[in-house]
């Protein structure tokens, strides 16, 4: 079935690059999407791509899929401290209902 | 300002009663989700809606029920029959379901504790 893979736990210092990598096994899938929570709150929409894409940019924030090994990778630039949380990678399933098929999430620590 | 509400944010019953999480939308989304969150297990779906009056088990239905009577507003029942109920409950929205983009909106959760 499908299924959504992320690494558990990643800690970077403040300032550096954080790389959060998430692979999938649904080739259909259409649209990937990262998604951020912070501590007892909800999740929030950070970026997403279209699976044509190869990268997609947005200010500290950026996607690379590969589609060939269906590998889907979120890099964070100058890492701050605000940036601790819990990233989600979800794929948009196959099927007319589409659902979200989540990975287990990857919990960021940012040391000063 | 739209957005989704659920209430309360921290719940605490005590083992073997019903308890019903509210969850309240005002983006005119047709479809909207109930999922749970325990530690280390990501997002589970418990159900879903696409459409007013139509609602669908997601993958850990066992135990909790739903109803969907008004497009706004999807409130989940946990039952006593549930046998691990304590946990993080996130509701959500998305324009339509069955769109290849689907985002979800999310709500601030509520945490249920079962004494």
């Amino acid at each position: 079935g499908e299924d959504v893979e992320q690494s558990l736990f990643l800690s970077v210092r403040e300032g550096d690059s954080s790389v959060i990598n998430c692979t999938y096994t649904d080739s259909s899938s259409t649209y990937l999407y990262w998604y951020k929570q912070e501590p007892g709150a909800g999740l929030q929409l950070l970026t997403y791509i279209f699976s044509n894409m190869d990268m997609k940019q947005d200010q500290r924030l950026t996607v690379l899929l590969n589609k060939k090994d269906k590998h889907l990778s979120l890099r964070i630039a100058d890492t701050q401290t605000g940036d601790s949380a819990i990233y989600f990678c979800a794929e948009s399933g196959a099927g007319n209902n589409r659902k979200l098929i989540w990975g287990l999430g990857t919990s960021l620590a940012v040391n000063p | 300002d739209g957005g989704i509400t659920q209430s309360p944010k921290y719940l605490f019953r005590k083992e073997g009663q019903n308890v019903t999480l509210s969850c309240e939308q005002n983006l005119n989304h047709d479809a909207m989700y109930w999922y749970r969150q325990d530690p280390g297990q990501g997002l589970r779906l418990i159900y879903y809606s696409q459409i007013v009056n139509d609602f669908q088990k997601g993958d850990i239905a066992e135990g909790y029920s739903v109803s969907r009577e008004k497009k706004e507003s999807f409130p989940l029942t946990v039952t006593s029959a549930q046998k691990n109920p304590t946990a993080f409950y996130l509701c959500a929205s998305s324009i339509q379901a069955g769109r290849s983009y689907n985002e979800q909106f999310f709500g601030p959760g509520t945490r249920l504790t079962v004494l």
